[in-house]
């Protein structure tokens, strides 16, 4: 069974670069299927996907996001991550991890991890 | 961006009701509509994939339907642990991904 754990500082100054990693167990993360997202979500609000990368490299973004916005994949680690720059107190939020099966929807979800910005 | 709008954005409702709420496209997203249910402190969790199939686990008595612009998820009867809020999601776009606003189920 698939897991997926995000990681992250907790707390961020504003203009700075937020970092998260997601670790992947249970399983392989190098299926053609597979793509894999991070989604936020700011308190008391709804989900906003952020992006998507693929295990060839290619990646995907929120048009709202894409200038601040990278997203890598470590295959040989498990792991994928997310770097937000220039962030503000809007960038407030859960930021989840998850499987975007086929580019489809998503599947398997991390348990998400609470970043806050704040100085 | 594929613009998604659900109503209604809360729905009182008591146990054993019929419950349903219908998720409408910006443009039409053919049957590409996926459907996630959410509790306080919860990630969200895949109900519902391509409109109408449902997730393995899932109980039955949630469906949905739906083609084009317009969607619903409805639930059957509707069961204590079944408050929560409920999200759809397009797929039809290839590129960016695109969540409605949200339904809470809440007890009426």
């Amino acid at each position: 069974q698939l897991l997926l754990q995000e990681s992250g500082p907790g707390l961020v100054k504003p203009s700075e670069t937020l970092s998260l990693n997601c670790t992947v167990s249970g399983g392989p993360m190098s299926s053609s299927n597979d793509y894999w997202g991070w989604i936020r979500q700011p308190p008391g609000k709804g989900l906003e996907w952020i992006g998507s990368v693929f295990n060839r490299g290619n990646a995907y973004y929120n048009p709202s996001l894409r200038s601040r916005v990278t997203l890598s994949l470590d295959t040989s680690n498990k792991q994928f991550s997310m770097k937000l720059g220039s962030v503000t107190a809007a960038d407030t939020a859960t930021y989840y991890c998850a499987r975007h099966y086929a580019r489809l929807f998503f599947d398997i979800w991390g348990q998400g991890t609470v970043i806050s910005v704040s100085s | 961006d594929i613009e998604m709008t659900q109503s209604p954005s809360s729905l009182p409702a008591s146990v054993g009701d019929r419950v349903t709420i219908t998720c409408r496209a910006g443009q039409s997203i053919s049957r590409y509509l996926n459907w996630y249910q959410q509790k306080p402190g919860k990630a969200p969790k895949l109900l519902i994939y391509s409109a109408s199939s449902l997730q393995s686990g899932v109980p039955s008595r949630f469906s949905g339907s739906g083609s084009g612009t317009e969607f619903t998820l409805t639930i059957s009867s509707l069961q204590p642990e079944d408050f929560a809020t409920y999200y759809c999601q397009q797929s039809y776009s290839t590129q960016t991904w695109t969540f409605g606003q949200g339904t809470k189920v809440e007890i009426k």
